[in-house]
This record gives structure tokens, C-alpha cells and sequence, in this order.
């Protein structure tokens, strides 16, 4: 089966710009993440969908980040206006069945965004 | 308090040791928990899961879980250079906890 695929690898901006990230999960997955990874830390948890609905925002900074889940397949994450912390891999996976918890989550290579 | 803590490493080690990798969780609520390893510049990737408490062997490598001390253990057997990565260990809710890392360097 294909793997998630994320898009772009690798991302430069300035800070205020805007920078959009997409993701097409694992074809049925019904549970989609989007984790950031900042150098030498674990991934964190932005937002979690499952179809097309938002099951876990909390960590997501409103503000300056959205994403969205239109059809619950791809999706997309935005950051604007992206500032110097925001550098980061942005990790997106998913997961066949947001009901049973022992069922692997796939990632993506993972977008790195350097914001300068 | 973090869900999950790990030992930050890194770690450098002669081809052919035993590493053993570990990670503290603060819930005990949490019955499964995993190891990702992540190469460089990619995703992370599954390598074992395991449910509850005890042992899970996979080749040379073991998963341990042991809930009474909230702590979970990977260890690699005859480690090799291809070996050398970041190591991820994770909990599984409705969402995924995971620590820090620990970089592995296995040296020829």
C-alpha cells in the first residue's frame, strides 16, 4: 500500500510570510495527524481529524495555524504569519481506525520548514 | 508532567553491543506503547508494539513494558551500524505521546 505522502520536503520562508503544507493519508485511514517535530524533541500533536471532523485542537496555536480536512482525505495545514519558532518538521500520519488504539500509525517524510 | 519521558541519550556504541533504550510514562491508564525509529530527515517509523505488561521479542530486538514502575525498555542484541538512528518511544491514546528521542550511533 502507498505511504502517506507529504508535500513540500523542504520549505524556506521568511518570517510574516505565509507557508501551506499538504497531506494525502494512507488510502481509508480514517484518523489524520499533524505533528510537529522541532530539532531534538519528540513529535507534538497539532491537530487531529478523523474523517472530516476535528477530534483534538488543543495544541494547535489558532492565531496563525489552520488546517482542514475537506472530503476527510487530504488535508492541509497553514501557518500565517509563520515566525522563527515555527522551524520545524511537520510530520503528518494516519491511522486506519481512530476506535482501536493499537493500530499503527504511519508517517510521512515529514515537511521541514526553516523560517528565517 | 509529561505523559512520557525518555532517556535523552545519545548513545555511541561499538558494533556488536547490547543497547538499551528506556522511557518513563506518568499515566497508568495507558496500555500500549510503542518504539518508532527515525533515520535522518524521514518519518518515523514502527518498529514494535506491545500491550500491557511483559516482553515482546522481534529479532534482536526486545520490547519491555513493565506497568507497576511505569516504565518501558527496547533493547537491541548484536547491534549493527545500520542500527544508528533516533529512537522514539511512544503511548498510544486517542493520540500519540511520544518522548524526546534518543540518537544511536553504532560505531563499525
Amino acid at each position: 500500500e502507498a505511504g502517506v505522502a507529504q508535500s513540500p520536503r523542504y520549505k524556506i520562508i521568511e518570517k510574516r510570510q505565509s507557508v501551506a503544507f499538504w497531506c494525502n493519508p494512507i488510502s481509508g485511514h480514517a484518523t489524520l495527524y499533524w505533528y510537529q517535530q522541532i530539532l531534538g524533541q519528540g513529535p507534538k500533536l497539532l491537530i487531529q481529524f478523523q474523517n472530516n471532523g476535528v477530534v483534538d485542537d488543543s495544541q494547535l496555536p489558532k492565531d496563525r495555524f489552520s488546517a482542514e480536512r475537506l472530503k476527510g482525505v487530504d488535508s492541509t495545514l497553514k501557518i500565517q504569519p509563520a515566525k522563527l519558532e515555527d522551524s520545524a518538521v511537520y510530520l503528518c500520519a494516519s491511522r486506519r481506525d481512530g476506535g482501536k488504539l493499537n493500530t499503527e500509525a504511519f508517517f510521512g517524510q515529514g515537511t521541514r520548514l526553516t523560517v528565517v | 508532567q509529561k505523559e512520557v519521558e525518555q532517556d535523552p541519550g545519545p548513545l555511541s556504541v561499538p558494533e556488536g553491543a547490547i543497547v538499551s533504550l528506556n522511557c518513563t510514562y506518568s499515566n497508568s491508564a495507558f496500555q500500549y506503547f510503542m518504539w518508532y525509529r527515525q533515520y535522518s530527515r524521514k518519518g518515523p517509523e514502527l518498529l514494535m508494539y506491545t500491550y500491557s505488561s511483559g516482553n515482546k521479542e522481534d529479532g534482536r530486538f526486545t520490547a519491555q513494558v513493565d506497568k507497576s514502575s511505569k516504565y518501558i525498555s527496547l533493547f537491541i542484541r548484536d547491534s549493527q551500524p545500520s542500527d544508528s538512528a533516533t529512537y522514539l518511544c511512544a503511548i498510544a491514546g486517542n493520540q500519540f505521546y511520544f518522548g524526546t528521542g534518543t540518537s544511536l550511533t553504532v560505531i563499525p
